[in-house]
C-alpha cells in the first residue's frame, strides 16, 4: 500500500506570495493532519481534517488554511508569505484512532 | 509553554548496548503517547505508542515506559543498532482518537560501532 504523498517536495517563494501544498493520504485513510517543523519551534500542529471537515486547529494565524476533498486528499494554503513561514510542512493520515503516518514533507523556503 | 519536553538534545550509544530516551510532560490531561523516529529529509516514522492506562508497552527491540505520577515516559532500545541513528520525538495527545499531537523537541541518537 502506498504511503502518504506530498507535492511538491521543494518550493521557493518570495515574501507576500501565497502557496498551496498538496497531500494524498494512504488509501482508505479519512483523517488528515498538517504539521509545521522549524528549527526554532519544532513540530507544531496546524490542523486536522476528517470527512472534509476541520476538526481541530492549532495556534497559527488565519493566513494558514486548509481543506479536504471528498477523496480525502487535502491541501493547505499559506497566504501573504513571511520569512518565518520557511519550514518543512508535514502531512499525516490515519484510519481512525492511533498512530498517524507521515509523508516526506514539503520544504518551503520564503525569500 | 513547552508541554512535552525532551531535555537531552543528543545521545551517543555503542552498538549492542541499551539506548534510553526520555520525555517529560506537564499536562495531566494527556491520555496517549507516541514515539516517532525521523531521518533527515523524511517524515517521522511511527515506532511505538502507549495509552495512559498502561505503564509499559513492548514491540520487538522497543519498549516504552510510562510513569504517570512523574509525568515521564521513556523509550528503551535494546540492542541498539547503527540503523537506529536518527532523531527521536515523543508526542502526546489528549485521546487515542484525536489527531492533534504535541511533540517534544527531539533527541538525536547516534549509535556507533
Amino acid at each position: 500500500k502506498a504511503g502518504v504523498t506530498q507535492t511538491p517536495r521543494y518550493l521557493i517563494k518570495t515574501r507576500g506570495q501565497q502557496v498551496t501544498l498538496s497531500c494524498s493520504p494512504i488509501s482508505g485513510h479519512r483523517s488528515v493532519s498538517w504539521y509545521q517543523q522549524t528549527p526554532g519551534q519544532g513540530l507544531q500542529f496546524l490542523f486536522e481534517y476528517f470527512s472534509e471537515t476541520q476538526r481541530n486547529k492549532g495556534n497559527f494565524p488565519g493566513r494558514f488554511s486548509g481543506r479536504q476533498f471528498s477523496n480525502s486528499r487535502s491541501e493547505m494554503n499559506v497566504s501573504t508569505l513571511e520569512l518565518g513561514d520557511s519550514a518543512l510542512y508535514l502531512c499525516a493520515s490515519r484510519l481512525s484512532g492511533g498512530e498517524q503516518f507521515f509523508g516526506p514533507g514539503t520544504r518551503l523556503t520564503v525569500l | 509553554d513547552q508541554q512535552v519536553k525532551q531535555n537531552s538534545p543528543s545521545l551517543s550509544v555503542q552498538e549492542g548496548r541499551i539506548s534510553i530516551l526520555n520525555c517529560d510532560y506537564t499536562n495531566s490531561m494527556f491520555d496517549y503517547f507516541l514515539w516517532y523516529k525521523k531521518y533527515p529529509a523524511e517524515g517521522p516514522t511511527f515506532l511505538i505508542s502507549i495509552s495512559s492506562i498502561k505503564d509499559k508497552n513492548e514491540d520487538g527491540r522497543f519498549t516504552v515506559f510510562l510513569n504517570k505520577s512523574a509525568k515521564h515516559l521513556s523509550l528503551h532500545i535494546v540492542p541498539s543498532q547503527p540503523g537506529d541513528s536518527a532523531v527521536y520525538f515523543c508526542a502526546a495527545s489528549y485521546s487515542y482518537n484525536t489527531d492533534k499531537l504535541i511533540f517534544g523537541t527531539g533527541t538525536r541518537l547516534q549509535v556507533f560501532p
